[in-house]
């Protein structure tokens, strides 16, 4: 029940396309869902956040749609870019507990 | 501002040796830090959380007595691994969070490359 389930593994998408990158949970009293961007030898930076009493939070290219009936939640990058490629990690977080991740999206921008 | 640094961000060691690996928060107090290993290509596994003046509280099957992790102020914490073995190589993440509040964000580290030969 702490699993968070990201979808797809890897993801080639070009130049100015929309990359979406899902995520599902069980856990009902999950309440931050925040997503990381990883470049390979760098810890991971957050990119965008959302709690669960709102559907969509847009921070300029990227946007959080969340589905709290469904459970889900999906990270869309608008006009992406080659320097977009990176690995995108999902989590989420009960209150002060841990962050629970998900197993990662390779994403690769191609000119 | 939030940033967090660690130190080494590489290290090679021969087997048998220790390694300890420092995380600060350079511009916050961290009320807790975490710990994560993350192997090639795999997520990130959360090793053991640790606040300011408590011992750390390790997940299941982190060896306690191989990573001892130590969390003497609000804005250093230490990671070392006793007695390094090859299978020790990987690179380690450091996190910090400042409060306990459900809306506090964790800010990660650079992370440590740690090579055991």
């Amino acid at each position: 029940q702490q699993q968070v389930k990201q979808s797809p593994q890897s993801l080639i998408v070009q130049k100015g396309g929309i990359p979406i990158i899902n995520c599902a949970y069980e856990n009902t009293a999950f309440d931050y869902f925040p997503w990381y961007q990883q470049f390979p030898g760098k810890g991971p930076a957050l990119l965008i956040a959302i709690r669960p009493d709102v559907s969509e939070k847009k921070e300029g290219r990227f946007t959080i749609s969340f589905n709290k009936s469904a459970k889900q939640f999906s990270l869309h990058i608008m006009d992406s870019q080659p320097g977009d490629s990176a690995t995108y990690f999902c989590a989420a977080r009960q209150g002060a507990q841990k962050l629970v991740f998900g197993q990662g999206t390779r994403l690769t921008i191609n000119p | 501002g939030a940033v967090v640094s660690q130190h080494p961000s590489w290290v090679i060691c021969k087997s048998g040796t220790s390694v300890k690996i420092e995380c600060r928060s350079l511009d916050f107090q961290a009320t807790t830090m975490f710990w994560y290993r993350q192997f090639p290509k795999q997520s990130l596994m959360l090793m053991a959380t640790s606040n300011e003046g408590s011992k750390a509280t390790y997940e299941q099957g982190v060896e306690k007595d191989k990573f001892l992790i130590n969390h003497a102020s609000l804005t250093l914490s230490t990671l070392t691994v006793t007695s390094a073995h090859p299978e020790d190589s990987s690179f380690y993440i450091c996190s910090a969070q400042p409060g306990q509040a459900s809306y506090n964000e964790q800010f990660f580290g650079p992370g440590t490359r740690l090579t055991v030969l």
